[in-house]
């Protein structure tokens, strides 16, 4: 089955305590990329990735930290994390194989940094 | 900067209705438009994809158009049901580079039976 796949699902933490957000997919494709939806904000962009060895800065990239050393998977990673960052998370791929080809979304990572 | 706003923000209708959900864009020069749905506490579902040269795109009872010269898109959905009832967004890659894109802040829809 075709999909994107992010753990944890839950993780409570604390400030400082450096975490890790894993992100995979399985559809071989080149465009990944991190979103936070915080309420009232809607969906923010993190960082994105059109291939391997390839980020990119979205709209809020303070705070966090990516690499992209495999096409299938694209970690989100909290160096010094803060209760300010306490959100759900998405992470999303997509083709670039054609033109318009649609994100597909995993099912999100809901952090809570105390 | 390319500014996307869905409005209203919220949507109840009794089952069997149409809906219609609008998406408005700032920056006409788009790549694409895409709409989603999101059921609470899961991920994006993509429902629909219009490219630039589109003026719509179908699929079952949905049905999304692009106006781009109005900065607008518009989905139908035809003859609701209670299992619509979720959050629809839309999104379009920004001009200034394919790989960011902006996300509209979403319609809650509720179907009542």
């Amino acid at each position: 089955e075709a999909q994107v796949t992010q753990n944890p699902r839950y993780l409570i933490t604390v400030t400082g305590k450096k975490l890790t957000v894993t992100c995979s997919q399985n559809m071989n494709h080149e465009y990944m990329s991190w979103y936070r939806q915080d309420p009232g904000l809607g969906l923010r962009q993190i960082y994105y990735s059109m291939n391997v060895e390839v980020t990119d800065k979205g709209d809020v990239p303070e705070g966090y930290k990516v690499s992209r050393k495999e096409k299938r998977n694209f970690p989100l990673i909290l160096e010094s994390p803060s209760p300010n960052q306490t959100s759900l998370y998405f992470c999303a791929s997509s083709s670039l194989t054609g033109s318009n080809q649609p994100q597909h979304f995993g099912d999100g990572t809901r952090l809570s940094i105390l | 900067k390319q500014e996307v706003t869905q409005i209203p923000a919220a949507l109840s209708v009794p089952e069997g209705e149409n809906l219609v959900l609008n998406c408005s864009f700032t920056d006409s020069a788009i790549y694409n438009l895409q709409w989603f749905r999101q059921d609470p506490g899961k991920g994006l579902t993509s429902l629909l994809l219009i490219q630039s040269s589109q003026r719509e795109q179908t699929s079952g009872r949905l049905n999304a158009s692009l106006d781009k010269s109005s900065g607008r898109s518009t989905l139908y959905i035809a003859a609701s049901q209670p299992g619509d009832s979720a959050t629809y967004l839309c999104a379009v890659p920004t001009t200034d580079s394919w790989g960011k894109f902006q996300f509209g802040a979403g319609t809650q829809v509720v179907v009542t039976p």
